[in-house]
């Protein structure tokens, strides 16, 4: 049961863009949750995050949005540069350690 | 600042042999975690520690996987014996206690089993 979900797999977006990423949860208990990005041959990098009593985050080009009774987060990348070319996990935690969706590729085309 | 530190980065080993994974997590933080990454599953986490004290390891697949943590700079992954299913990416990542506070990753070992 996937308490995380990520439903795109992949996203090719044209630089200078806005590049969407959205993710579902289903755990209600969930109240914090945060944006990984990878790069290949290297782990996770914390990208950004959202507390449950807030609906929005900005930090530069990153914005994350979260809405609960949608059980709906969204990391929104704007300009996309082609750097940003890389895999985006939404991950969630509540009483549990954190849950990972299983990503979205994100390829940013100059 | 190091990071936290996995060795080895890659391994590869015939099926029923022992494989050991380390890692070395950031100086400070306490809480510790091995994950497995596979196409299937996706990141998946194995067991956490705080404190040096394991506190989940419901998601160990299987007896043939241990972990410890003898101590707040080191800890180790083992699989023994290892099987061709076991192949994936290990990572390891830590983080101070508390909520909000963000887990910071390795760079993983690539496991290989033949």
């Amino acid at each position: 049961d996937q308490q995380v979900k990520q439903n795109s797999p992949s996203l090719s977006v044209q630089e200078g863009r806005i590049s969407i990423l959205n993710c579902d949860y289903t755990n209600s208990m969930f109240d914090y949750f945060l944006w990984y990005k990878k790069y290949p041959a290297e782990g996770p990098t914390f990208l950004i995050s959202i507390s449950s009593i807030k609906d929005k985050n900005e930090d530069g080009r990153f914005t994350v949005f979260l809405n609960k009774s949608a059980k709906h987060l969204s990391l929104h990348i704007v300009p996309s540069q082609p750097g940003d070319s890389a895999v985006y996990f939404c991950a969630a935690r509540g009483n549990t350690p954190l849950v990972f969706g299983k990503g979205t590729r994100l390829s940013v085309i100059a | 600042d190091a990071g936290v530190i996995q060795s080895p980065r890659h391994e590869v080993t015939e099926m029923g042999q022992e494989v050991t994974l380390r890692c070395k997590p950031i100086s400070g933080h306490n809480s510790l975690f091995w994950y497995r990454q596979t196409m299937m599953r996706g990141l998946e986490l194995l067991i956490y520690f705080n404190n040096n004290v394991p506190i989940d390891d419901s998601g160990m697949p299987e007896d043939r996987f241990s972990a410890k943590m003898p101590n707040a700079s080191f800890s180790t992954l083992k699989i023994q014996p290892s099987e061709p299913r076991d192949s994936a990416v290990y990572f390891c990542a830590s983080s101070r206690t508390g909520g909000g506070q963000p887990q910071h990753f390795g760079d993983g070992t690539r496991l290989s089993i033949l």
